[in-house]
């Protein structure tokens, strides 16, 4: 069982360029999600999918975009690079609910620099 | 606003020796409570998750942990750890269906 694949697992960009982040799911999942884990803050929701087609906002948008157009897939696309975007980043999936009484199983997460 | 706290952000433990893990939570009606484990260079893997019932969960890898509603809190605990438990622990809160409120996480080191 793959579980929740990322790509790529590092990557370094210079301020102003853009880069889509790749999440895919073999679980038939309808909940996706995307993390960001910087030291000392835990991990903070950017953005979050209850099913193909729709896509929802958290706690950190700003400065990322992702569609849903496939059950397997929730890309997430920075539009022009920050330093402040500086982070690692972790995709979700779960079968009901992004948190709820199911378990969230995650990618091992792609580790972004922006210089 | 919901929140997650864990005060300890290193925790240093003999091989062998009993842990506990502190986590508390603010949020006005009793969320769903988890914790999950982050070992070097990987993603989350869940623990154990409380609902309901039995304030007492027994998870994976030998760990349970304690619900106390009067005290805000869902503690961690193993009896026994062993080196292989080197890792960050992270408590998160659900106060909906759509979001994980996270803990920022305590990194627990094994000493030999």
């Amino acid at each position: 069982n793959a579980g929740v694949t990322q790509t790529p697992k590092f990557q370094v960009l210079k301020t102003g360029q853009s880069m889509t982040l790749q999440c895919a799911q073999d679980m038939n999942h309808e909940y996706m999600s995307w993390y960001r884990q910087d030291p000392g803050m835990g991990l903070r929701l950017i953005h979050y999918s209850v099913g193909a087609g729709i896509t929802d906002q958290g706690e950190v948008p700003n400065g990322y975009n992702v569609s849903r157009s496939t059950t397997e897939d929730f890309p997430l696309r920075l539009l022009s690079a920050a330093p402040s975007q500086t982070s690692v980043y972790f995709c979700a999936s779960s079968s009901s609910g992004v948190g709820g009484n199911t378990e969230a199983f995650f990618g091992q997460g792609t580790r972004l620099t922006v210089v | 606003a919901q929140s997650v706290t864990q005060p300890d952000i290193h925790i240093t433990v003999s091989e062998g020796a009993s842990l506990e893990l502190r986590c508390n939570y603010s949020y006005g009606a009793t969320p769903y409570l988890f914790w999950y484990v982050q070992s070097p260079g990987q993603g989350l893997q869940l623990l154990l998750k409380y609902f309901s019932g039995d304030t007492l969960v027994q998870g994976i890898k030998g760990f349970e942990a304690e619900f106390k509603r009067s005290q805000s809190s869902f503690n961690l605990r193993k009896p026994s750890v062993h080196w292989s438990d080197a890792a960050e622990y992270f408590c998160a809160v659900d106060p909906s269906n759509y979001q994980l409120i996270w803990g920022a996480g305590t990194k627990l080191i094994i000493k030999p």
